[in-house]
């Protein structure tokens, strides 16, 4: 099976503009979840969806927001980017059901300037 | 305070030398990760524990839930080891969000 795809992998952008990164989970996985890794604030959970529904979310602002497709494929968006919203930003699919290992994608690093 | 530590943050050894990592979580979990980070970015789930122990290859993951402790151990450690490791948890009642450890950042000297 094709592992997590994540499209783009860097992204340079600047401030107050949106950004829309994209994720493709494995092939039946129906969760996704969403990720910020910064290096003062490390891993932090963003949402997840599952079955086109968001299911949990994380303490972000309203300017991060996600969708998530009938194919599983899920979209993140971050709109008025702050310079603080440099950062890898990865997802990572699992089938949903139960507690199970997530599998990751390879992230796309977005700065913004 | 986290609420998932691991020690040590930074961590260099000669090769072959035995490893190990430690991680601390402070409330009831549903199961316990470890991950891997290469330079790039890259994560990979490593184990997923909810009791006792697990081995794969030349690495062993062990987890002590009334003391609420995991360690991480890699025997005849390799330059190719070298890497993030992070210790996460699910919660009990926070459906399977991930909550991280700080990582642990190690480095194998040939």
């Amino acid at each position: 099976k094709a592992g997590v795809t994540q499209t783009p992998r860097y992204l340079i952008k600047t401030r107050g503009q949106q950004v829309t990164l994209s994720c493709s989970p494995i092939s039946g996985h129906r969760s996704v979840s969403w990720y910020q890794q910064t290096p003062g604030q490390g891993l932090q959970f963003l949402f997840e969806y599952f079955s086109e529904t968001q299911r949990n979310k994380g303490n972000f602002p309203g300017r991060f927001s996600g969708r998530q497709f009938s194919n599983s494929r899920s979209e993140m968006n971050v709109s008025t980017l702050e310079l603080g919203d440099s950062a890898l930003y990865l997802c990572a699919s699992r089938s949903g059901t139960g507690v199970e290992t997530q599998y990751f994608g390879p992230g796309t690093r977005l700065l913004v300037l | 305070k986290n609420e998932v530590e691991q020690s040590p943050q930074n961590l260099t050894a000669q090769e072959g030398e035995f490893i190990t990592i430690n991680c601390s979580y402070s409330v009831g979990i549903s199961a316990l990760h470890w991950l891997q980070q290469h330079p790039g970015g890259g994560i990979v789930s490593l184990f997923m524990l909810s009791s006792g122990k697990k081995k794969h290859g030349r690495l062993i993951a062990t987890i002590n839930i009334q003391e609420k402790h995991s360690s991480l151990h890699i025997t005849a450690s390799h330059p190719r080891d070298s890497a993030v490791y992070i210790c996460a948890v699910t919660y009990i009642q926070g459906a399977q969000k991930l909550v991280f450890g700080q990582g642990t950042r190690l480095t194998i000297n040939p």
